[in-house]
């Protein structure tokens, strides 16, 4: 199956600051790269997703990128917040059905 | 939005029982639902993915005979931890997918937390 690697697994960054985490994916056929925000204990939440027709996606503060050629994606987050602390997960999907998740990056924001 | 449940939130047995894991759409029929397997800090492994009516799909290494996954309707699917070792402790979650035109999204439940002991 598809082999999603992530980085960093650890990130810590002050308040204000912006936030990368990248991933690699091995399956040329994966076309939809979702990113899901965890808390402590809780479900995975989506924040924001990602096509193979399209290169860079934006919402708010988050936005996502991602270069088919050199099979990997991004995710930006930007003015971080306290309440940005969390797991962030990316994932790869072949089918748009079937996730295959990274490995998570903890997002610490320093106040 | 659909919500998906999740029951029980966390159960605790003794080695060698089995335990039923629960999971529901609540607001809508899923197309497809996922079982997953998370380790303290840790990813989430897909365990194995279940259509209704139908034999589950397991990934690599996931024992089919252990982790036995029963898809009854559109709403629920089950898997339930046959012969449970503490090895099998973890935290379990399934998602349910739902079309969205031409692609799917996939809703999490609140997951199952299993010790045993």
């Amino acid at each position: 199956g598809e082999n999603v690697e992530q980085h960093p697994s650890t990130l810590s960054v002050q308040e204000g600051d912006s936030a990368v985490i990248k991933c690699t994916y091995s399956d040329s056929a994966s076309n939809y790269f979702p990113w899901y925000k965890q808390e402590l204990g809780k479900r995975p939440q989506l924040i924001i997703d990602i096509r193979s027709n399209v290169g860079e996606k934006k919402d708010q503060r988050i936005a996502v990128t991602l270069n088919k050629t050199a099979k990997h994606f991004s995710l930006h987050i930007t003015e971080t917040q306290p309440e940005d602390s969390a797991v962030y997960f990316c994932a790869a999907s072949t089918d748009f059905n079937k996730f295959y998740f990274g490995s998570g990056t903890k997002l610490n924001v320093k106040p | 939005g659909a919500v998906v449940s999740q029951h029980p939130s966390w159960v605790i047995c003794k080695s060698g029982t089995s335990v039923k894991i629960e999971c529901r759409s609540l607001d809508f029929q899923a197309t497809t639902m996922f079982w997953y397997r998370q380790f303290p800090k840790q990813s989430l492994m897909l365990m194995a993915t279940s259509n209704e009516g139908s034999k589950a799909t397991y990934e690599q290494g996931v024992e089919k005979d252990k982790f036995l996954i029963n898809h009854a309707s559109l709403t629920l699917s089950t898997l339930t931890v046959t012969s449970a070792h503490p090895e099998d402790s973890s935290f379990y979650i399934c998602s349910a997918s739902v079309s969205q035109g031409k692609s799917y999204e996939q809703y999490f439940g609140p997951g199952t937390r299993l010790t045993v002991t």
